[in-house]
């Protein structure tokens, strides 16, 4: 089955600065990589997704990039900013029903 | 749009008892609900797979008798926690897909339990 590895497991950065978080996965199959944020004690809430037929991805502050071939893909975050504080999930699926297989999530603290 | 909702949001029961949590899907329909169980600083780990009118799609180890699922409308499933112990405090957390489309899971907010 499929298996996401995500790095890094903590990241601090100084407001302003960016932030990038990388994710691999392993089934060529998969073609579908959403990006959650979960804050403390609340569900994740979908920022942004990316599909195997399209290789960036931006919208506002936040891009993704996809490397199909490497099986890769990050999360890039510019311009931080305290809100932006969270656990941050990356996910990868087949599509359709299929479930998606969750990274162990990175902990960004953005530091004002 | 896509709004999921749970109830409760919270809830401490006494080990024994059964506890239900709902997931509901407020402005779509939705064929197919998963559920999820999230233990303090960890990753979110598939529990089933609930499909409208059909049984779920439980993941290995999670026990079917233990965690009931029921997918009654297109809006609406639910978790039943039989006979809770400690070890089954938890969060959970339901997602739901658009019938009409797409792979997107919009996650309900969760319910934390607790069972004493």
């Amino acid at each position: 089955g499929e298996n996401v590895e995500q790095h890094p497991s903590t990241l601090s950065v100084q407001e302003g600065d960016s932030a990038v978080i990388k994710c691999t996965y392993s089934d060529s199959a998969s073609n579908y990589f959403p990006w959650y944020k979960q804050e403390l004690g609340k569900g994740p809430q979908l920022i942004i997704d990316i599909r195997s037929n399209v290789g960036e991805k931006k919208d506002q502050r936040i891009a993704v990039t996809l490397n199909k071939t490497a099986k890769h893909f990050s999360l890039h975050i510019t311009e931080t900013q305290p809100e932006d504080s969270a656990v941050y999930f990356c996910a990868a699926s087949r599509g359709g029903n299929t479930p998606l297989v969750f990274g162990k999530g990175t902990r960004l603290s953005v530091i004002a | 749009g896509a709004v999921v909702s749970q109830h409760p949001s919270w809830v401490i029961c006494k080990s024994g008892t059964s506890v239900k949590i709902e997931c509901r899907s407020l402005d779509f329909q939705a064929t197919t609900m998963f559920w999820y169980r999230q233990f303090p600083k960890q990753s979110l780990m598939l529990m089933a797979t609930s499909n409208e009118g059909s049984k779920a799609t439980y993941e290995q180890g999670v026990e079917k008798d233990k965690f009931l699922i029921n997918h009654a409308s297109l809006t609406l499933s639910t978790l039943t926690v039989t006979s809770a112990h400690p070890e089954d405090s938890s969060f959970y957390i339901c997602s739901a897909r658009d019938m009409r489309g797409g792979e997107t899971q919009y996650f309900g907010p969760g319910t934390r339990l607790l069972v004493l």
